[in-house]
């Protein structure tokens, strides 16, 4: 079946602009989680949405990130007024909900260069 | 607070040889312990996971890994190395804490099996 997809695989902008990111889970996982990553270290927790909610966005850096997921689907993380520290590899994963389905399944990562 | 480290920025071992690839965690509670590896360009993909029953656990691609309660560790092992298996590792918690069951990633490991 589809995995995890993410959508710009690659994404450059210059320092100042908005961008969008856009994540499309596994068909059923109602669990959704956005990581950063930058060069060098392991991925870190920005937002959860359980369904349409986010159950958790303390891993946001600052007002500048915000991520939406409307249907309880797809998900849309929003940087306005990027600045060059934003640059890194933004991961998208998802989760079902049963008790067994403990781990998350990662998207391959949208790439974003601010310049 | 919950953390996992990763002592080795970078491991090499010869094609056959057995590989260790070290992960300890610090947690309150029952730790859900998680390797994942990345290749280039591509997403993290899951490779096995601790939650409760034998401290060895199998994954896939004849990877395993050893929970041990008295030294807080997970190391990740394989009896004998494929060239292929040259990547980026990252071992992972779960925090069980907060109800969001996000990961806490440690910094990596790079594998290099050399021919």
């Amino acid at each position: 079946g589809a995995g995890v997809s993410q959508t710009p695989s690659n994404k450059v902008t210059e320092k100042g602009k908005y961008v969008e990111l856009r994540c499309d889970p596994i068909s059923g996982h109602t669990a959704l989680y956005w990581y950063r990553q930058s060069l060098g270290q392991g991925p870190e927790f920005l937002i959860y949405f359980q369904g349409t909610g986010a159950a958790d966005d303390s891993g946001l850096p600052n007002d500048r990130f915000f991520a939406v997921r409307p249907e309880g689907s797809v998900s849309t993380l929003k940087i306005q007024r990027t600045e060059r520290g934003d640059s890194a590899v933004y991961l998208c994963a998802s989760r079902g909900v049963a008790a067994s389905y403990n781990e998350q399944f990662f998207g391959p990562g949208t790439r974003l260069t601010v310049l | 607070a919950q953390s996992v480290a990763q002592p080795e920025d970078q491991v090499n071992v010869a094609e056959g040889n057995p590989l260790t690839v070290k992960c300890t965690y610090s947690v309150s509670g029952n730790p859900y312990l998680f390797w994942y590896v990345q290749y280039p360009n591509r997403g993290l993909q899951f490779l096995l996971k601790y939650i409760t029953g034998d401290n060895l656990v199998k994954g896939s691609y004849g990877f395993e890994a050893e929970f041990n309660k008295s030294q807080t560790s997970f190391h990740l092992k394989k009896p004998s190395a494929l060239v292929s298996d040259s990547a980026l590792y990252f071992c992972a918690v779960r925090d069980n804490t907060s109800g969001t069951y996000k990961y806490i990633f440690g910094t990596g490991t790079r594998l290099k099996v050399l021919a």
